[in-house]
């Protein structure tokens, strides 16, 4: 069965700080992950996803996440924090890339000036 | 282009009435995808369909949910009898097709049950 857990429920960070935001995922085969953005009373937003390609991943706004298979992480970094980038976040993962989506409990970013 | 659309955005109604959500793909998407978001569980898969057919019902809570695809676009998730734990945000997405990975999402309906 697949799972993931995002470490911090809450992140905040000043502008033009370092933003990482944790996401630990379970598989018993190889995972297709990706990050999605909610901003307030929208949709998710795709920011990038993992599908074996690379193991570094870019994505959109500057954000970008490592897959580690080792510690079977997908940690998602942006170098510098924009007041803009406030919001929720969630990691995901699909078997294969076949139908449903498993996400995690999301992590809300609030970003002071 | 047009991306995925739901209506209404918000429905509020009584507990024990049905109600019926829409949700439009993007055109050309064979995958469509109903998910629900509440603070208490967080993203909740419910049904993926792959054309017309549900290959995978197993998030649907109860049998008072059920959803059909018609014409392999529009699709309409219905709730008989609606209790007070069926208020949240029910999200629509579809993608290219089951294998395509990348699943867009519509602005979702905010269902509230009094």
């Amino acid at each position: 069965a697949q799972s993931v857990t995002q470490l911090g429920s809450h992140v905040s960070v000043s502008e033009g700080a370092l933003v990482l935001l944790r996401c630990n995922y379970s598989s018993s085969v190889p995972p297709y992950l990706f990050w999605y953005v909610q901003y307030p009373n929208q949709g998710l937003q795709l920011l990038l996803k993992y599908t074996s390609a690379a193991t570094l991943v870019k994505g959109i706004n500057g954000f970008e996440a490592e897959f580690k298979k080792s510690e079977t992480s997908f940690h998602l970094t942006k170098p510098s924090a924009h007041m803009s980038d406030a919001a929720e976040y969630f990691c995901a993962v699909s078997e294969n890339g076949l139908g449903r989506l498993y996400f995690g409990r999301g992590t809300q970013l609030t970003v002071w000036p | 282009g047009a991306g995925v659309s739901q209506s209404p955005s918000n429905k509020v109604t009584e507990k024990g009435k049905d109600v019926e959500l829409r949700c439009d793909p993007i055109s050309g998407h064979t995958a469509l995808y109903w998910y629900r978001q509440s603070l208490g569980q967080g993203l909740e898969f419910l049904i993926y369909f792959q054309g017309n057919s549900a290959p995978d019902k197993s998030g649907l809570p109860s049998d008072r949910f059920s959803a059909e695809r018609t014409g392999g676009s529009v699709s309409t998730l219905t709730i008989q009898r609606t209790q007070q734990e069926d208020s949240a945000v029910y999200l629509c997405a579809s993608s290219l097709d089951g294998t395509s990975h990348t699943q867009y999402f519509g602005p979702g309906t905010r269902l509230t049950v009094l």
